[in-house]
């Protein structure tokens, strides 16, 4: 069974960094491109940034353009983000999810940053 | 970028009721385009992707079409079990964009 567990959210205050991870399970990770996608409370969806398998091709979204950095371990089966210059507007579920060529097929359950004082 | 706009954001049908869900992009997409289902306190789930692909194991009851700029989900006979937020998602280019949702009830 495919499993995405994400941890490493919290209360953060402005300006200070935060590392998310994404522990996958049930699938050979290697094989497959990542993604972290947030959702503000009551919003909608939004795509923050994507690695390739290997690590070869890293994509972001504008509004985290150098502040944030994606990686991954597929020794450890593990995606990253590292958060740093946090914002409000950076409040937050972080979801990590599982890119195929037909989309995100596999979704974890989210973590939450709150960035506050 | 690319910017998806949903219509109608939200929007109150019957059971049995035919539902069909709008999403234009601001340029051609090339038929890059996903739906995703968000039932509430939930992760999203994968529908449909480029335009008319249904998922393994989603009902036959959704499905899609659209070329260019212009996209649809239709759900031919809503079910209490489709109450969610459906989401488009372009992936033509870079950087991926989501349209801003439309709310489904059950009148």
């Amino acid at each position: 069974e495919v499993q995405l567990v994400e941890s490493g959210g919290g209360l953060v205050q402005p300006g200070r960094s935060l590392k998310l991870s994404c522990l996958a399970s049930g699938f050979t990770f290697s094989n497959y491109g990542m993604n972290w996608i947030r959702q503000a409370p009551g919003k909608g969806l939004e795509w923050v940034a994507s690695i390739s398998s290997s690590s070869s091709y890293i994509y972001y979204a504008d509004t985290v353009k150098g502040r944030f950095t994606i990686s991954r371990d597929n020794a450890k089966n593990t995606l990253y983000l590292q958060m740093t210059s946090l914002r409000s507007e950076d409040t937050a579920l972080y979801y990590c999810a599982r890119r195929i060529s037909s989309g995100f097929d596999y979704w974890g359950q989210g973590v939450m940053v709150t960035v506050s004082s | 970028d690319i910017q998806m706009t949903q219509s109608p954001s939200f929007l109150s049908a019957s059971v049995g009721e035919r539902v069909t869900l709008s999403c234009k992009a601001s340029q051609n997409i090339n038929k890059y385009l996903d739906w995703y289902q968000q039932k509430l306190g939930e992760a999203p789930k994968l529908l449909i992707y480029n335009t008319n692909n249904l998922h393994t194991g989603i009902p036959s009851r959704f499905s899609g079409s659209g070329s260019g700029t212009d996209y649809t989900l239709t759900i031919s006979s809503l079910q209490p079990e489709d109450v969610a937020t459906y989401f488009c998602l372009q992936r033509n280019s870079w950087p991926l964009t989501f349209g801003s949702g439309t709310k489904l009830e059950i009148k």
